[in-house]
């Protein structure tokens, strides 16, 4: 079974660039989670999307978004990126467990370099 | 939200048991533990899942008391390769599924293994 994929797995941007990164989840899940980590900040939640519509948002601004495809592929984009969005940008999925909470399986993630 | 409290760094030498305590004190009835691996570069592991009492797979046991306000995660005989970040995190299970926006993790352990 396939993991979970990112793709670029690395990328160099400039400030008052955008950027799209892609994340194919494990075939049959249908939610996918995107997480930013820094070394200040540790691992903080992006956004969740099950079946195309996103239910929960973390506490960033505007210029973080992202969307879900039919197929369960999700997207995110940054736009007007800063210095400060240098970081790795993480893809999990997940599917509705049979019992007990939530497991994550993450991908390797989009490391973003802003120059 | 359970919030959890790890220390941040931990040392020992291959062959040991290495014993990871995280405290969670504000944990609700629905919660579960889960803990994550997480190698540099890389997106975090699931490694085990309780909700009380003690569970055990192939590569690791966990601990949770009856108050369940804290657990403890146990390597046992830990190897170089078992050098990592671990998280301890908690999640809620409304509706029998959790959503990933209510999984927060922490700062995380740094073990670091020695010959």
């Amino acid at each position: 079974k396939a993991g979970v994929t990112q793709t670029p797995r690395y990328l160099i941007k400039t400030r008052g660039q955008q950027v799209t990164l892609s994340c194919s989840p494990i075939s049959g899940h249908r939610s996918v989670s995107w997480y930013q980590q820094t070394p200040g900040q540790g691992l903080q939640f992006l956004f969740e999307y099950f079946s195309e519509t996103q239910r929960n948002k973390g506490n960033f601004p505007g210029r973080f978004s992202g969307r879900q495809f039919s197929n369960s592929r999700s997207e995110m984009n940054v736009s007007t990126l800063e210095l400060g969005d240098s970081a790795l940008y993480l893809c999990a999925s997940s599917s509705r467990p049979a019992s007990g909470a939530n497991v994550l399986t993450f991908g390797a993630g989009s490391r973003l370099t802003v120059l | 939200l359970a919030k959890t409290t790890q220390p941040i760094s931990m040392d020992s030498y291959e062959g040991q048991e290495v014993n990871i305590t995280c405290s969670h004190n504000n944990i609700a009835t629905n919660d579960y533990i889960t803990w994550y691996q997480q190698f540099p570069s890389q997106g975090p592991r699931f490694i085990i899942q309780g909700y009380k009492t003690k569970v055990t797979n192939e590569v690791a046991s966990l601990f949770i008391p009856a108050d369940r306000k804290s657990s403890t995660l146990s390597l046992p005989r830990v190897s170089l390769s078992d050098t990592a970040v671990y998280y301890c995190l908690v999640g809620d299970i409304s509706s029998g599924y959790s959503s990933a926006s209510k999984i927060i993790f922490g700062s995380g352990t740094r073990l670091s293994i020695r010959p």
